[in-house]
């Protein structure tokens, strides 16, 4: 049973255009959600997160967006740079943020074309 | 700054075997958790550990085990080893008060034959 979804497994997208990378849960006591990002052989690495009290939260380029009443998560990055391209994977979990029992989607693999 | 560090990168075994995989966090930090992550699956919660006391653990069977020590250093167990155990393990540290926000070693590979 997926409770984190990312039906996209993969995106291309122009240098300098918008890239979307969307998320949806089914867990309505999901409160904290999180977006990472993977390069080939490293580590997951932590790129932004929300909590259920706010819509949007942003940090430099990267813009998370969400949607209680439809359970969805996005990420924006505006401009996308080559840099960019790895493997997005969003995290949701239902303690408030208290503990690092994270619930992670598939993953979605971004390639941003120069 | 030292990252998370993980050993052995890579290992073989075979099935029935057993197999314990090793985590440093980043220093300061004293919370580790540990991920399964698969091609099918993604990344799945196994544990984690805050000062030496096991704080959450994931839907695996009791095969899959772990501690940490005194100096926040965790390990992970997995007893009689299964073909589907085959998967990329990931540890994670992070600093209390910045929960979620996980700092991940690049992993350990387990193949089992």
């Amino acid at each position: 049973d997926q409770q984190v979804k990312q039906n996209s497994p993969s995106l291309s997208v122009q240098e300098g255009r918008i890239s979307i990378l969307n998320c949806d849960y089914t867990n309505s006591m999901f409160d904290y959600f999180l977006w990472y990002k993977k390069y080939p052989a490293e580590g997951p690495t932590f790129l932004i997160s929300i909590s259920s009290i706010k819509d949007k939260n942003e940090d430099g380029r990267f813009t998370v967006f969400l949607n209680k009443s439809a359970k969805h998560l996005s990420l924006h990055i505006v401009p996308s740079q080559p840099g960019d391209s790895a493997v997005y994977f969003c995290a949701a979990s239902e303690y408030g943020g208290a503990t690092n029992k994270l619930i992670f989607g598939t993953g979605t693999l971004l390639a941003v074309q120069p | 700054k030292a990252g998370v560090t993980q050993t052995p990168r890579y290992l073989i075994k075979t099935r029935g075997q057993q197999v314990t995989l090793s985590c440093s966090p980043i220093s300061g930090h004293r919370s580790v958790s540990w991920y399964q992550q698969t091609p099918g699956q993604g990344l799945q919660f196994l544990f984690e550990y805050f000062s030496e006391t096991q704080r959450n653990k994931g839907n695996f069977p009791g095969r899959f085990s772990g501690r940490q020590f005194s100096n926040s250093r965790s390990e992970m167990n997995v007893s009689t080893l299964e073909l589907g155990d085959s998967a990329l393990y990931l540890c994670a540290s992070s600093l209390e008060g910045r929960v979620g926000e996980l700092f991940f070693g690049e992993g350990s590979r387990l193949t089992v034959l």
